[in-house]
């Protein structure tokens, strides 16, 4: 069975641009969240989304949004990027969004802002 | 949320027991504690998790104290690939439902050969 993926792995963008990272949940499962992990720091959680609804938000600019599709795949964008981006950006899935749930959780996308 | 404590790092010869703890005196009766690992250069995964009973599962076992203020991760033999960043959450259920895992900084566990 094929587990978290996402895409692209690595990208470098310029500061002020635009980016969209894209997710696949494992099959079945309708929750997906999306962490950034800068370096040396554990994730910090930005969204999670269930049946495409937005059922959480980090502390995060509105410059970082997302949505997620019938097909529970999940989209992350951010808007007029910093060189504070930078960094791997993770996005688990998971059956529900209860407690006791395991999430299930991608390799990352690397931005690099420049 | 209730917060977790654990020490930065910790060394560990191969195939010896190890015993990473983990402090959480404001615990509430209904957080889970649940611990994950990340491996260099992937995203974390799931380790194993409890509420107040020690859990055993093929990874590692889970033992907390009586008075939920405190667990301990215990990898009975740890070998080279156990050399991960391990994270101690705790993850409260909510009426909505929406448990976002709150990481800390973790603890570095190094295995030695």
């Amino acid at each position: 069975d094929a587990g978290v993926t996402q895409s692209p792995t690595h990208l470098i963008k310029t500061r002020g641009q635009q980016v969209t990272l894209r997710c696949s949940p494992i099959s079945g499962h309708k929750s997906v969240s999306w962490y950034q992990q800068v370096l040396g720091q554990g994730p910090q959680f930005i969204f999670q989304y269930y049946e495409k609804e937005e059922r959480g938000r980090g502390n995060f600019p509105d410059r970082f949004s997302a949505r997620q599709f019938p097909n529970y795949s999940s989209e992350l964008n951010v808007n007029a990027l910093l060189l504070g981006d930078s960094a791997l950006y993770l996005c688990a899935s998971s059956l529900m969004t209860r407690a006791n749930t395991e999430a299930f959780f991608g390799q990352g996308t690397r931005l690099t802002v420049v | 949320d209730a917060k977790t404590t654990q020490p930065n790092s910790m060394e560990s010869n191969e195939e010896e027991p190890v015993h990473l703890p983990c402090n959480h005196s404001t615990i509430s009766g209904t957080d889970y504690i649940h611990w994950y690992r990340q491996l260099p250069s992937q995203g974390p995964e799931y380790v194993i998790h409890g509420l107040t009973s020690n859990v055993n599962n093929r990874m590692a076992s889970l033992a907390i104290a009586e008075d939920r203020k405190s667990s301990t991760l215990i990898l009975h033999r740890a070998t080279l690939r156990d050399a991960a960043v391990y994270y101690c959450i705790l993850r409260r259920p909510t009426s909505s439902g929406n448990t976002p895992l709150v990481f800390g900084k973790g603890t570095r566990l190094s295995v030695i050969a």
